[in-house]
């Protein structure tokens, strides 16, 4: 059974710094490529950051890009995102998902149940 | 990274049926056939509906369909129920190998 389990989220201070993890189990992990998907409080869902396999390509979403890092460690299965320079506006519950892409098919076929990040002072 | 557009809301009654919108760009929903629907219920993670425009997982109901047009996608549920309310997400590979999702649309079962 495919697991994803967020770790990591908490009230940090506008500025501050918060590394989230997810654990993932149940499939191989270094043979697919995560996301990061974050819902700010009673809004809708917004793609914050994705990464390959193997870890050698990242993408970002341009609200994050230049504060925000995404990696994985595949021995460990498991998915981070190092979020630095923290904004009111990043509060939000933080998902990791598991993107599923092979031949002409994409989708975030599993998700985990979050991990909430507050940012202020 | 403007995000797909989608009704806030729409509502039908028990055994009609609804249509969702989804229109960006010709550099996501007209570029790509990597458009998936999420439906989401109150405190819970979203769920996978619709893949690859039209395609349905395993376990998902075949009242759930998708379609897309030029730069619009559509999802399609027949034959409301109860429990088919919630809120629901389109979302979209872009141009710039990013993803971009629709702001949400609230479906009220009367």
């Amino acid at each position: 059974e495919v697991q994803l389990v967020e770790s990591g989220g908490g009230l940090v201070q506008p500025g501050g710094s918060l590394r989230l993890s997810c654990a993932a189990s149940g499939f191989t992990f270094s043979s697919y490529d995560m996301n990061w998907v974050r819902q700010a409080p009673g809004k809708g869902l917004e793609w914050v950051s994705g990464i390959n396999g193997g870890g050698g390509s990242t993408y970002y979403a341009d609200s994050v890009k230049g504060r925000f890092t995404i990696s994985r460690d595949n021995s460990k299965n498991t998915l981070y995102l190092q979020m630095n320079s923290l904004r009111a506006e990043d509060t939000a519950l933080y998902y990791c998902a598991k993107d599923w892409a092979a031949g002409a098919t994409r989708k975030f076929d599993y998700w985990g149940q979050g991990t909430l990040v507050t940012v202020s002072s | 990274q403007s995000a797909l557009n989608q009704p806030a809301s729409v509502s039908g009654s028990p055994g009609q049926s609804i249509a969702i919108s989804c229109t960006g760009t010709s550099s996501d929903v007209g570029g790509y056939n990597y458009v998936s629907w999420y439906q989401q219920h109150p405190g819970k993670a979203p769920k996978l509906m619709i893949y690859d425009v039209s395609k349905r997982p395993s376990g998902v109901s075949d009242r759930f369909s998708g379609s897309k047009s030029g730069n619009t996608a559509s999802l399609t549920i027949s034959g409301l129920q109860a429990e088919d309310e919630a809120d629901y997400y389109c979302t979209s590979f872009t141009s710039s190998s990013t993803w971009v999702f629709g702001g949400g649309t609230k479906l009220t079962v009367l």
